[in-house]
């Protein structure tokens, strides 16, 4: 079946630090690849996605880049906020499966002022 | 448009209690869905919709039904619930069929809370 990985939190930076949360994936089809963010009390909000390897989603300042290679999706920002702030979970959805998204266990980012 | 609505926001339930959490979109997306997250275990998905009159289980359906009669409305019920219930609930929906334009856009939560 699918999986998705993730780097177990919190990861806590100081602000303007540079941000890498890893993510693996293991998947039966050919999947798209999501991160979405939870901000404290919110539901999920899509934060950026990509679709085919070397696809590179991008959005507010994050980054991930599409590694079939690697079966990797790592998320990254060259500098961060205290705003950014979060949970940020990364998730895949396979075409096989009827589209259902199947979720990594979420990071916790705290950004310290 | 006021996207995927969930009500209510937060309930407490006694063990063996019944209820319905309501879902609605004014998207018409095809396909909705419901999740529930727990502690460092992400968002596992319960059943799932692909159209009216649709349905079927996702990956944690035991104690959850559901029923799709219009494009709108996913109610999510429990039947008798159990502290294992105690979860905060998540409804999605995306168009589809999708294949690359799947983006799911979810509501803002249901926290539950059954002692």
């Amino acid at each position: 079946g699918n999986s998705v990985t993730q780097m177990e939190g919190p990861v806590t930076l100081s602000e303007e630090a540079f941000l890498t949360i890893n993510c693996t994936y293991t998947a039966t089809g050919y999947p798209s690849l999501f991160w979405y963010v939870q901000y404290p009390g919110e539901g999920l909000q899509l934060l950026l996605k990509a679709t085919k390897a070397d696809d590179k989603g991008s959005n507010k300042g994050f980054e991930a880049t599409y590694r079939k290679e690697t079966t990797s999706f790592h998320l990254e920002k060259g500098s961060v906020q205290v705003s950014d702030s979060a949970v940020y979970f990364c998730a895949l959805s396979d075409r096989n499966a009827g589209n259902m998204l199947t979720f990594g266990g979420g990071t916790r980012l705290m950004v310290k002022p | 448009n006021a996207g995927v609505t969930q009500t209510p926001k937060f309930q407490v339930l006694k063990t063996g209690q019944s209820m319905t959490l309501q879902c609605a979109q004014d998207m018409n997306h095809e396909y909705m869905s419901w999740y529930r997250q727990d502690p460092g275990m992400g968002l596992r998905l319960i059943h799932y919709s692909v159209g009216a009159g649709i349905t079927d289980q996702g990956e944690v359906p035991n104690g959850y039904n559901v029923s799709r009669s219009t494009t709108e409305d996913f109610p999510l019920r429990l039947l008798s619930a159990a502290p294992s219930q105690t979860s905060v609930y998540f409804c999605a929906s995306s168009y589809v069929p999708a294949g690359v334009h799947n983006e799911q856009f979810f509501g803002p939560g249901t926290r539950l809370t059954v002692l």
